[in-house]
């Protein structure tokens, strides 16, 4: 596609319940990103393909969170029994290649609130 | 401490001006972004540069490695430009943020 797409942009949910939120990279890009944004607060890291691999799942906040992306294309975030402080933007990214000096693109967005 | 600071954290300015946000940092890198966040909207790649200057349009972003400092600098600054800029370091497998300046430039 033209751009990073995330799907939904704006996500309800009650607590106690799972969501999932897609991210759809740039055709081609080998490097996706999920990171999160909190009310206030700064963007952090959750996790990082490599392809379908996932190198890097540091961020994950807690084992409720888990994410997976297959056919080096499309991710899925997946949260599971959310609680109100996983209320935030999350916040997809991807890159043609891995490492230091690529560009990052960005997606919009999926703004969660769990309530 | 964290390994990002940006300053100054609010910034309001008035249109035509020129507007300096800046990026200090603590680690070794080999590159530096900067984003741009606009009210709502997804993250803008602004700048991804590794030394000396890189300029687009009225946006000048300058990195020095060896005192690990960055700056964003907006030239006949417009209220459009209003927005959160925010400096990321390129690590191995992600960016580490700064906390991001809020910029407001009124007509």
């Amino acid at each position: 596609g033209a751009g990073v797409s995330q799907s939904p942009s704006n996500k309800v949910t009650e607590k106690g319940k799972d969501v999932e939120l897609r991210c759809d990279p740039i055709s081609g890009h080998t490097a996706l990103y999920w990171y999160r944004q909190s009310l206030g607060q700064g963007l952090e890291f959750l996790i990082y393909f490599q392809g379908n691999s996932a190198p890097d799942k540091s961020g994950l906040p807690s084992d409720r969170f888990s994410a997976e992306r297959t056919g080096g294309s499309v991710s899925t975030l997946t949260i599971q029994r959310t609680q109100q402080e996983d209320s935030a933007v999350y916040l997809c990214a991807s890159s043609p290649r891995t490492g230091l000096n690529t560009e990052a693109f960005f997606g919009q967005g999926t703004r969660l609130t769990v309530v | 401490k964290n390994e990002v600071e940006q300053s100054p954290q609010n910034l309001t300015a008035q249109e035509g001006e020129f507007i300096t946000i800046n990026c200090s940092y603590s680690v070794g890198i080999s590159a530096l972004h900067w984003l741009q966040q606009h009210p709502g909207g997804g993250i803008v790649s602004l700048f991804m540069l590794s030394s000396g200057k890189k300029k687009h349009g009225r946006l000048i972003a300058t990195i020095n490695i060896q005192e690990k400092h960055s700056s964003l600098h907006i030239t006949a600054s417009h209220p459009r430009d209003s927005a959160v800029y925010i400096c990321a370091l390129a690590g191995e497998n992600k960016l580490v943020f700064g906390a991001g300046t809020i910029l407001r430039v009124k007509s």
